[in-house]
């Protein structure tokens, strides 16, 4: 099973903050996160390990709760260029529906 | 360094045809993959490789074949084409299965 993914859009101005949620019906090892702009691939952001720290991308930064088998992803004071899809992967290699992130000015 | 690329950018495909997508990379990865998304939707792994002569079917291979004769290469086959396989085809590469995926620009598929 894949992933789930909450929620499934949102939509933000400019310099709000935003969670995105996944969470596993599965014992997770890892939890990888990317981002997908329109017509592009996606790219990566960063990788949560089991017993690892949490993570951060500038102002994008992600925990890794592996006993609930989650993980979030926080975006602080969103940017234009914060717009895309986010998806995260579990470790085996399956990811989420994705959740699409729309930064308004 | 290309990264991870993929030929054909575009391909219209008549129902029943067959034809082969091309991902290479250069950074030496062990493993690659293939997955599909269907517009507005998440990735769908079709296959993937932990290495040559090593594949591997993931959630959807009905429809689809693959061959990893080199470290560099790994071609997706489709046989008989079918609407349903109308998506844009990702191939992606890494050094472990835990670490980063390296994907190509994606091959547009669309089959009448």
């Amino acid at each position: 099973q894949q992933p789930v993914q909450s929620p499934q859009a949102v939509i933000l101005r400019e310099g709000e903050d935003a969670v995105i949620n996944c969470s596993s019906s599965k014992a997770l090892y890892s939890v990888h996160w990317y981002r997908q702009k329109h017509g592009e691939a996606p790219v990566f952001l960063m990788i949560l390990l089991k017993g690892g720290e949490q993570k951060g991308h500038d102002k994008i930064s992600a925990s890794f709760n592996e006993k609930k088998q989650q993980s979030s992803l926080y975006l602080t004071a969103s940017q234009l260029s914060y717009s895309g899809t986010y998806f995260c992967r579990d470790d085996k290699i399956i990811f989420g529906k994705g959740t699409r992130l729309h930064i308004l000015p | 360094n290309a990264g991870v690329t993929q030929t054909p950018k575009f391909r219209i495909l008549k129902i029943g045809q067959s034809m082969t997508l091309q991902c290479t990379q250069d950074m030496n990865h062990n493993y690659m993959y293939w997955y599909r998304q269907d517009p507005g939707m998440g990735l769908k792994l079709i296959y993937y490789s932990v290495g040559a002569g090593i594949t591997d079917k993931g959630e959807v291979p009905n429809g689809y074949n693959v061959s990893r004769s080199t470290t560099e290469d790994f071609p997706l086959r489709l046989e008989l084409a079918a609407p349903s396989q109308t998506s844009v085809y990702f191939c992606a590469s890494s050094p472990g299965i835990q670490e980063t995926q390296y994907f190509g620009p994606g091959t547009r598929l669309l089959v009448l």
